[in-house]
């Protein structure tokens, strides 16, 4: 169980399609993230939103563009994604986004992208 | 800027062996440390965190870690393996810098085995 939702938990799209993915956190948290999990790379911080605002884009392609309408969602959007994007995308929380804070994660989407 | 080195990608002990797991930190400011778990097509879950204050720090599981500023480092224990404890470990540092508070660097992940 966790206070994290994401869904849909798997997702294979196409290049040229237009997909979303959501992440819904029910522990009351002002801070949510997306992270991408690769198996080359160390996981990686893509987006941060602070009380609804961006405040962190890691030098993240355009064709990902995050949208968080409140404090307890926060979406992905894709569009003409690469193969090379396939990778495990971790949604996560944490109240306040201060050091230290504990940072609460969603079990993840898994995309394809063929 | 900061980093987390994790030495060994893969680490198999045999099940009621100690588990230790080791990660390294580079950091110019004070660090908070963390260890996660992740189980097979699941999320990451938090084992355990230093911030300040006592340097050793029990976890959940039976894990606990050691702070150790000299040697840079945070090396995650459990003094006897369960088959359940089979997943891969992620350390992680968190500390002020750039402006971006709050957010972890990991390291690669260790996945241990344990077997029968």
């Amino acid at each position: 169980e966790t206070g994290v939702t994401q869904t849909p938990r798997h997702l294979v799209m196409g290049m040229t399609n237009k997909k979303s993915l959501k992440c819904e956190q029910h522990l009351g948290h002002n801070a949510m993230y997306w992270y991408k999990q690769s198996a080359k790379k160390p996981l990686e911080l893509m987006f941060v939103y602070s009380l609804e605002e961006r405040v962190e884009n890691n030098s993240v392609p355009s064709r990902f563009s995050p949208e968080c309408p409140n404090s307890s969602h926060l979406f992905l959007h894709l569009h003409t994604l690469q193969p090379e994007d396939s990778a495990l995308y971790l949604c996560a929380s944490s109240l306040g986004q201060g050091s230290g804070n504990t940072i609460y994660f969603g079990e993840g989407s898994w995309l394809t992208v063929v | 800027a900061q980093s987390v080195t994790q030495l060994g990608s893969h680490v198999s002990v045999s099940e009621g062996a100690l588990v230790l797991l080791r990660c390294n930190y580079s950091s110019s400011v004070p660090p908070y440390l963390f260890w996660y778990v992740q189980y097979p097509n699941q999320g990451l879950q938090l084992l355990l965190k230093y911030t300040t204050g006592a340097t050793l720090v029990k976890g959940i599981n039976g894990f606990e870690a050691e702070f150790k500023k000299s040697e840079t480092s945070f090396h995650l224990t459990k003094p006897s393996a369960h088959m359940s404890d089979a997943a891969e470990y992620f350390c992680a540092v968190s500390g002020d810098y750039g402006g971006s508070q709050g957010n972890l660097i990991f390291g690669k992940g260790t996945k241990l085995s344990v077997k029968p």
